[in-house]
């Protein structure tokens, strides 16, 4: 039973336009929302985080709206750029250190 | 060094072998997790420590995996019998505290093949 759901694979964006990426869950008890960035052979990074308590977030070009009633959050990147390509995870956790849980992630492409 | 250190990058090991994966927190960090993500999927957890001891290990498939962290620093994620389903990218991840909000830093995993 996935508890946060990833439903795109991939998605392939042009060079300055909107990317969104987005996530469901299931679990009301999630308090605290992030998204990582991964490149292949390096581990996942930090990239932007929501409070169960907000609806949204924004640092530069990313932005994450989260929908409590709809279990559902969302990650915008405008513009895109070439190097924002890579895999996005959705994660999810509980109040207190609790660990995370994981989308399967979405592939970008940023094409130029 | 300044972020999580993980050894060996790569490890090929047959089946049936123990194999160890470590783990090198960032220096002051106290809470430690390891990962495992297999092949098109996200990170799925399996043990938390908070310090020395393991605050939550709900997500180790068996008694075949073991993780240690003797002095609340380096870990090691200790794997008996291995077997081919084993194979997977092992990610260890820390953080400075146990709130909610404090942000995991994850090193850059290792992958283990077991033929």
């Amino acid at each position: 039973d996935q508890q946060v759901k990833q439903n795109s694979p991939s998605l392939s964006v042009q060079e300055g336009r909107i990317s969104i990426l987005n996530c469901d869950y299931t679990n009301s008890m999630f308090d605290y929302f992030l998204w990582y960035k991964k490149y292949p052979a390096e581990g996942p990074t930090f990239l932007i985080s929501i409070s169960s308590i907000k609806d949204k977030n924004e640092d530069g070009r990313f932005t994450v709206f989260l929908n409590k009633s709809a279990k559902h959050l969302s990650l915008h990147i405008v513009p895109s750029q070439p190097g924002d390509s890579a895999v996005y995870f959705c994660a999810a956790r509980m109040s207190g250190n609790t660990p995370l849980v994981f989308g399967k992630g979405t592939r970008l492409s940023v094409i130029a | 060094g300044a972020g999580v250190s993980q050894t060996p990058s790569n490890k090929v090991t047959e089946k049936g072998k123990y194999v160890e994966l470590r783990c090198d927190p960032i220096s002051g960090h106290t809470a430690l997790y390891w990962y495992r993500q297999s092949l098109g999927q996200g990170p799925e957890f399996l043990i938390y420590f908070q310090g020395t001891g393991a605050a939550d290990d709900s997500g180790l498939p068996n008694d075949r995996f073991f993780a240690v962290r003797p002095e609340g620093s380096v870990s090691t994620l200790k794997i008996q019998r291995t077997e081919r389903g084993d194979s997977a990218v092992y990610l260890c991840a820390s953080s400075w505290d146990t709130s909610t909000y404090a942000e995991a830093f994850f090193g850059q995993g290792t992958r283990l093949t077991v033929v």
